[in-house]
């Protein structure tokens, strides 16, 4: 479930299921949005991306869905394996401005 | 080579030292930039340079000073810190397109200040 202040946003799902994460963006100008996945100790690392022209895209056990409407964004991992637990941000970027903003984040966990 | 370098992995600093964080990356990207992340929170942005040159500095303390040498290598000088800039302390580059770009991280600096 959710909870805010301290504590990240959790999610444990059975290794070999799908797992859904969402995020909620606040921009309304956004329009390019990235997943990236945090493991203990390194630096965020990109998963996917998707433009504001799209509404969906597909990676390798990935796909990502973008909902303008309500300004949500999902990430669907697929077969899910212990290497996938992580924390799993979303950031969100305005076309002409360089800056790159971060949700809250997610915290996967996966049980064998 | 889409790797971001970044020195030291560790530093343990006192509130009068005055200490350098260093990052390189050899990807040819023009744009690069310094995030902040406390524990358990999403990373903060906090310059960014494009080509060379200060693009944003959302409203950082001036006791931290970046430095943008050259394309390859950004610095981030630190002088006077307080404990509460404890922190990891993340270095990024982009292609330096003004947006819609994914960015590359290094692994960051976990910095505590005492």
């Amino acid at each position: 479930g959710e909870s805010v202040g301290l504590h990240l946003p959790t999610l444990s799902v059975q290794e070999g299921d799908n797992s859904i994460i969402n995020c909620a963006y606040s921009n309304s100008a956004s329009d390019y949005f990235i997943w990236y996945k945090q493991e203990s100790g390194k630096g965020p690392q990109f998963i996917i991306d998707i433009r504001s022209n799209m509404d969906k895209r597909q990676g390798q056990r990935v796909t990502v869905l973008l909902n303008k409407t309500v300004k949500h964004l999902s990430l669907q991992i697929a077969a899910t394996q212990p290497g996938d637990s992580a924390v799993y941000f979303c950031a969100e970027n305005q076309g002409g401005n360089e800056k790159l903003t971060f949700g809250t984040g997610t915290r996967l966990t996966i049980i064998p | 080579d889409t790797e971001v370098t970044q020195t030291p992995k560790h530093l343990v600093m006192g509130m009068t030292n005055k200490k350098s964080l260093k990052c390189e990356q050899h990807m040819g990207h023009r744009a690069m930039y310094w995030y902040k992340q406390k524990a358990k929170k999403p990373p903060e942005l906090m310059f960014v340079y494009s080509y060379e040159k200060l693009s944003i500095n959302e409203s950082v303390p001036s006791r931290f000073s970046p430095e943008c040498p050259n394309s390859s290598l950004l610095n981030l000088h630190l002088h006077a810190l307080q404990p509460e800039d404890s922190a990891l302390y993340l270095c990024a580059s982009g292609a330096g397109t003004g947006g819609h770009e994914k960015l590359f991280f290094g692994s960051g600096t976990q910095l505590s200040v005492l």
